[in-house]
């Protein structure tokens, strides 16, 4: 059973135009959420973070919105450049377990010039 | 560099063969994490090791698969007497084992096992 899903498997967005890459968790345990980004062959690398004591976390273009009663948390590129074209793991961890970090399926975004 | 660092960087092996993949860690990181990630999946986990702790090795698919973690330093991870559905890439990623519990990530070893 999946506990953080990514119901989209790949998302393509015009350049300037705002990517929402949605990510829904099943575990009301989990307090801190993070996105990472990975290009091909490469490792994911860390890319925002949100505690859940927050409902929002913005770093210049990258925002992360939490709903926690919805189970549902969402990053938003805003303007989308081709160089985001990536896969986009949203990923979770339980406030009893920090370090134990469940990883969702992952979301292949292609950003059209 | 100073990132997390993993050998091979490719492996071809033959059904049946044992193979030996490592990770080197971030000096200092505590935490450090073994993933799968075949062709279209998303990241599996397999096995956590956390400084001294007994590793949790809850992810290992089978008892074909061990990993060894030598103090806070090298890991490897074992893959014995292959088979095809093992080949995949395996991810390494190190933490400082604190909140703040942001994985670093090497560069895979992309395993093919033929």
């Amino acid at each position: 059973d999946q506990q953080v899903k990514q119901n989209s498997p790949s998302l393509s967005v015009q350049e300037g135009r705002i990517s929402i890459l949605n990510c829904d968790y099943t575990n009301s345990m989990f307090d801190y959420f993070l996105w990472y980004k990975k290009y091909p062959a490469e490792g994911p690398t860390f890319l925002i973070s949100i505690s859940s004591i927050k409902d929002k976390n913005e770093d210049g273009r990258f925002t992360v919105f939490l709903n926690k009663s919805a189970k549902h948390l969402s990053l938003h590129i805003v303007p989308s450049q081709p160089g985001d074209s990536a896969v986009y793991f949203c990923a979770a961890s339980p406030k009893t377990s920090y370090d134990k970090v469940i990883f969702g399926p992952g979301t292949s975004l292609s950003v059209i010039p | 560099g100073a990132g997390v660092s993993q050998s091979p960087s490719n492996k071809v092996t033959e059904k049946g063969k044992d193979v030996e993949l490592r990770c080197d860690p971030i000096s200092g990181h505590t935490a450090l994490y073994w993933y799968r990630q075949r062709l279209g999946q998303g990241l599996e986990f397999l096995i956590y090791f956390q400084g001294n702790s007994a590793p949790d090795k809850s992810g290992l698919p089978s008892d074909r698969f061990s990993a060894e973690r030598t103090g806070e330093s090298v890991s490897t991870l074992t893959i014995q007497r292959t088979q095809q559905e093992d080949s995949a890439v395996y991810l390494c990623a190190s933490s400082p084992g604190t909140y703040n519990n942001e994985q670093f990530f090497g560069p895979g070893t992309r395993l093919t096992v033929l």
